[in-house]
Protein backbone atom coordinates (compact mmCIF):
# COMPACT_ATOMS: atom_id res chain seq x y z
CA UNK A 1 0.00 0.00 0.00
CA UNK A 2 1.03 3.50 -0.82
CA UNK A 3 1.89 5.64 1.95
CA UNK A 4 2.52 9.08 1.28
CA UNK A 5 4.66 11.75 3.97
CA UNK A 6 4.82 14.65 5.43
CA UNK A 7 6.20 15.95 8.35
CA UNK A 8 3.60 16.38 11.49
CA UNK A 9 4.05 19.45 12.26
CA UNK A 10 6.56 22.52 11.85
CA UNK A 11 6.75 26.16 13.20
CA UNK A 12 7.97 29.07 11.54
CA UNK A 13 8.54 32.70 13.02
CA UNK A 14 6.12 35.51 11.58
CA UNK A 15 8.11 36.45 8.15
CA UNK A 16 10.62 33.52 7.97
CA UNK A 17 10.19 31.10 5.59
CA UNK A 18 9.66 27.27 5.60
CA UNK A 19 9.53 23.76 3.22
CA UNK A 20 7.41 21.45 3.87
CA UNK A 21 8.14 18.29 2.34
CA UNK A 22 5.78 15.34 0.60
CA UNK A 23 7.71 11.87 0.10
CA UNK A 24 6.52 8.08 -0.73
CA UNK A 25 7.10 5.13 1.65
CA UNK A 26 8.64 3.29 -0.88
CA UNK A 27 10.41 5.23 -3.93
CA UNK A 28 10.77 8.80 -4.91
CA UNK A 29 8.12 11.64 -6.35
CA UNK A 30 8.26 13.24 -9.30
CA UNK A 31 6.80 15.39 -11.96
CA UNK A 32 4.69 12.20 -12.77
CA UNK A 33 3.16 12.13 -9.80
CA UNK A 34 1.88 15.73 -10.80
CA UNK A 35 1.77 16.55 -6.62
CA UNK A 36 -0.71 19.48 -5.61
CA UNK A 37 -1.15 20.99 -1.96
CA UNK A 38 -4.52 22.29 -0.21
CA UNK A 39 -4.30 24.30 2.94
CA UNK A 40 -7.59 23.58 5.57
CA UNK A 41 -7.97 25.40 8.31
CA UNK A 42 -9.94 24.05 11.40
CA UNK A 43 -13.61 23.90 10.50
CA UNK A 44 -13.26 24.68 7.26
CA UNK A 45 -13.12 22.82 3.55
CA UNK A 46 -9.61 22.21 1.83
CA UNK A 47 -8.25 25.17 -0.74
CA UNK A 48 -6.29 24.23 -3.40
CA UNK A 49 -2.58 26.27 -3.20
CA UNK A 50 -0.76 24.45 -5.92
CA UNK A 51 -0.83 22.18 -8.68
CA UNK A 52 1.19 19.96 -11.07
CA UNK A 53 4.51 20.69 -8.56
CA UNK A 54 4.50 24.76 -9.11
CA UNK A 55 1.34 26.13 -10.17
CA UNK A 56 -0.45 28.57 -7.76
CA UNK A 57 -4.07 27.96 -7.89
CA UNK A 58 -5.97 31.47 -8.79
CA UNK A 59 -5.80 33.75 -6.02
CA UNK A 60 -2.86 32.43 -3.87
CA UNK A 61 -0.16 34.20 -2.70
CA UNK A 62 2.85 33.86 -4.50
CA UNK A 63 4.53 33.86 -1.28
CA UNK A 64 3.56 29.96 -1.56
CA UNK A 65 5.20 27.98 -3.92
CA UNK A 66 6.08 24.38 -4.94
CA UNK A 67 8.95 22.33 -5.97
CA UNK A 68 10.52 19.53 -6.90
CA UNK A 69 13.35 18.99 -4.25
CA UNK A 70 15.53 15.61 -4.18
CA UNK A 71 13.23 12.62 -4.05
CA UNK A 72 9.77 14.74 -2.53
CA UNK A 73 8.00 17.44 -3.34
CA UNK A 74 7.96 20.69 -1.38
CA UNK A 75 5.91 23.61 -0.34
CA UNK A 76 7.42 26.63 0.43
CA UNK A 77 5.89 29.41 2.69
CA UNK A 78 8.21 32.23 2.34
CA UNK A 79 7.81 35.22 4.54
CA UNK A 80 5.12 33.40 6.51
CA UNK A 81 2.20 35.20 8.00
CA UNK A 82 -0.42 34.21 10.94
CA UNK A 83 -2.78 33.69 8.87
CA UNK A 84 -1.39 31.05 7.26
CA UNK A 85 -1.56 29.01 10.66
CA UNK A 86 -3.19 26.39 9.35
CA UNK A 87 -2.88 22.04 8.04
CA UNK A 88 -1.75 21.90 4.56
CA UNK A 89 -2.16 18.24 2.55
CA UNK A 90 -0.13 17.05 -0.42
CA UNK A 91 -1.82 14.78 -2.99
CA UNK A 92 0.23 12.33 -5.18
CA UNK A 93 -1.21 10.91 -8.47
CA UNK A 94 -0.41 7.54 -8.34
CA UNK A 95 -1.82 6.53 -12.02
CA UNK A 96 -5.01 5.03 -13.02
CA UNK A 97 -7.05 7.87 -12.01
CA UNK A 98 -5.98 6.61 -8.45
CA UNK A 99 -4.98 9.52 -5.73
CA UNK A 100 -3.56 9.40 -2.16
CA UNK A 101 -3.47 12.06 0.42
CA UNK A 102 -0.29 12.75 2.57
CA UNK A 103 -0.86 12.75 6.22
CA UNK A 104 -0.54 16.38 6.34
CA UNK A 105 1.67 18.81 8.42
CA UNK A 106 0.16 21.66 10.57
CA UNK A 107 2.23 24.69 9.93
CA UNK A 108 2.38 27.37 13.30
CA UNK A 109 3.44 30.74 12.90
CA UNK B 1 -17.93 30.74 -9.16
CA UNK B 2 -18.20 26.84 -9.25
CA UNK B 3 -20.51 25.74 -6.46
CA UNK B 4 -20.75 22.38 -4.87
CA UNK B 5 -23.10 21.80 -2.06
CA UNK B 6 -23.37 18.05 -0.59
CA UNK B 7 -26.51 17.00 1.09
CA UNK B 8 -27.56 13.84 2.47
CA UNK B 9 -25.26 13.02 5.49
CA UNK B 10 -26.11 11.96 8.80
CA UNK B 11 -26.34 9.78 12.09
CA UNK B 12 -26.99 6.01 10.90
CA UNK B 13 -26.92 2.35 12.47
CA UNK B 14 -23.67 0.38 11.46
CA UNK B 15 -24.55 -2.01 8.51
CA UNK B 16 -27.33 0.24 7.21
CA UNK B 17 -26.94 2.24 4.05
CA UNK B 18 -26.60 6.05 2.86
CA UNK B 19 -26.13 7.90 -0.05
CA UNK B 20 -24.43 11.56 -0.39
CA UNK B 21 -25.23 14.21 -2.95
CA UNK B 22 -23.65 16.66 -4.31
CA UNK B 23 -24.98 19.59 -6.45
CA UNK B 24 -22.84 21.24 -9.11
CA UNK B 25 -23.52 25.04 -10.03
CA UNK B 26 -22.02 27.22 -12.29
CA UNK B 27 -19.64 25.37 -14.51
CA UNK B 28 -20.34 22.90 -17.26
CA UNK B 29 -20.70 19.86 -14.81
CA UNK B 30 -20.92 17.29 -17.49
CA UNK B 31 -17.04 18.47 -19.03
CA UNK B 32 -15.54 17.44 -15.41
CA UNK B 33 -14.73 14.72 -13.59
CA UNK B 34 -15.63 14.34 -9.95
CA UNK B 35 -13.81 13.10 -7.04
CA UNK B 36 -15.24 12.37 -3.16
CA UNK B 37 -12.41 12.94 -0.60
CA UNK B 38 -13.50 11.98 3.56
CA UNK B 39 -11.96 13.51 6.83
CA UNK B 40 -12.67 11.80 10.16
CA UNK B 41 -13.04 13.86 12.92
CA UNK B 42 -9.77 14.98 13.65
CA UNK B 43 -7.77 13.20 11.10
CA UNK B 44 -6.31 13.85 7.80
CA UNK B 45 -7.89 13.76 4.51
CA UNK B 46 -8.74 10.45 2.70
CA UNK B 47 -9.31 10.24 -1.46
CA UNK B 48 -12.14 7.72 -1.87
CA UNK B 49 -13.34 8.04 -5.62
CA UNK B 50 -12.99 9.41 -8.59
CA UNK B 51 -15.88 9.53 -12.43
CA UNK B 52 -14.89 10.52 -15.23
CA UNK B 53 -17.06 13.81 -16.75
CA UNK B 54 -19.33 10.92 -18.59
CA UNK B 55 -19.62 8.68 -16.01
CA UNK B 56 -18.08 5.74 -18.19
CA UNK B 57 -15.11 4.91 -15.78
CA UNK B 58 -14.65 5.11 -11.81
CA UNK B 59 -11.51 4.81 -9.42
CA UNK B 60 -11.62 4.03 -5.78
CA UNK B 61 -9.64 3.76 -3.10
CA UNK B 62 -9.09 -0.02 -1.33
CA UNK B 63 -10.63 0.86 1.48
CA UNK B 64 -13.58 1.49 -0.01
CA UNK B 65 -13.62 -0.30 -3.05
CA UNK B 66 -16.97 -2.83 -2.94
CA UNK B 67 -18.64 -0.76 -0.15
CA UNK B 68 -18.79 2.34 -2.07
CA UNK B 69 -20.19 3.58 -5.50
CA UNK B 70 -19.75 6.79 -7.22
CA UNK B 71 -22.00 7.87 -9.57
CA UNK B 72 -23.19 10.98 -11.43
CA UNK B 73 -26.59 12.39 -13.37
CA UNK B 74 -25.49 14.57 -15.77
CA UNK B 75 -28.84 16.12 -16.56
CA UNK B 76 -29.29 16.82 -12.91
CA UNK B 77 -25.60 18.43 -12.43
CA UNK B 78 -25.42 16.33 -9.14
CA UNK B 79 -22.64 13.62 -8.29
CA UNK B 80 -23.58 10.86 -6.08
CA UNK B 81 -21.54 8.45 -3.64
CA UNK B 82 -23.86 5.41 -1.94
CA UNK B 83 -22.17 4.26 0.62
CA UNK B 84 -23.29 0.50 1.96
CA UNK B 85 -22.25 -1.82 5.29
CA UNK B 86 -21.43 1.24 6.73
CA UNK B 87 -18.99 1.04 10.15
CA UNK B 88 -18.17 3.88 12.68
CA UNK B 89 -14.64 4.00 10.53
CA UNK B 90 -16.45 5.14 7.98
CA UNK B 91 -17.43 8.70 10.64
CA UNK B 92 -16.48 11.44 8.89
CA UNK B 93 -17.10 14.95 6.79
CA UNK B 94 -17.78 14.01 2.92
CA UNK B 95 -16.41 16.23 0.73
CA UNK B 96 -16.80 16.46 -2.89
CA UNK B 97 -14.42 17.87 -5.35
CA UNK B 98 -14.06 19.12 -9.00
CA UNK B 99 -11.45 17.81 -11.12
CA UNK B 100 -8.97 19.91 -13.19
CA UNK B 101 -6.93 17.69 -15.40
CA UNK B 102 -4.81 15.74 -12.00
CA UNK B 103 -5.63 17.74 -8.87
CA UNK B 104 -8.92 19.00 -7.68
CA UNK B 105 -9.28 22.24 -7.54
CA UNK B 106 -12.71 23.55 -6.21
CA UNK B 107 -14.52 22.14 -3.09
CA UNK B 108 -17.46 21.66 -1.68
CA UNK B 109 -18.15 22.62 2.44
CA UNK B 110 -18.86 18.63 3.27
CA UNK B 111 -21.50 17.12 4.72
CA UNK B 112 -21.43 15.00 7.91
CA UNK B 113 -21.75 11.06 7.96
CA UNK B 114 -21.94 9.36 12.01
CA UNK B 115 -22.28 5.78 11.78
CA UNK B 116 -23.18 4.81 15.51
CA UNK B 117 -25.71 2.46 17.39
Amino acid sequence: QTVVTQEPSISVSPGGTVTLTCGLSSGSVSASHYPSWYQQTPGQAPRTLIYSTKTRASGVPDRFSGSILGNKAALTITGAQSEDESHYYCVLYMSRDIYVFGSGTWVTV
Amino acid sequence: QVHLVESGGGVVQPGTSLRLSCSASQFSFSSYGMHWVRQAPGKGLEWLAFIWYDGSNTHYAESVKGRFTISRDNSKNTLFLQMNNLRAGDTSVYYCARADTTHLDYWGQGTLVTVSS
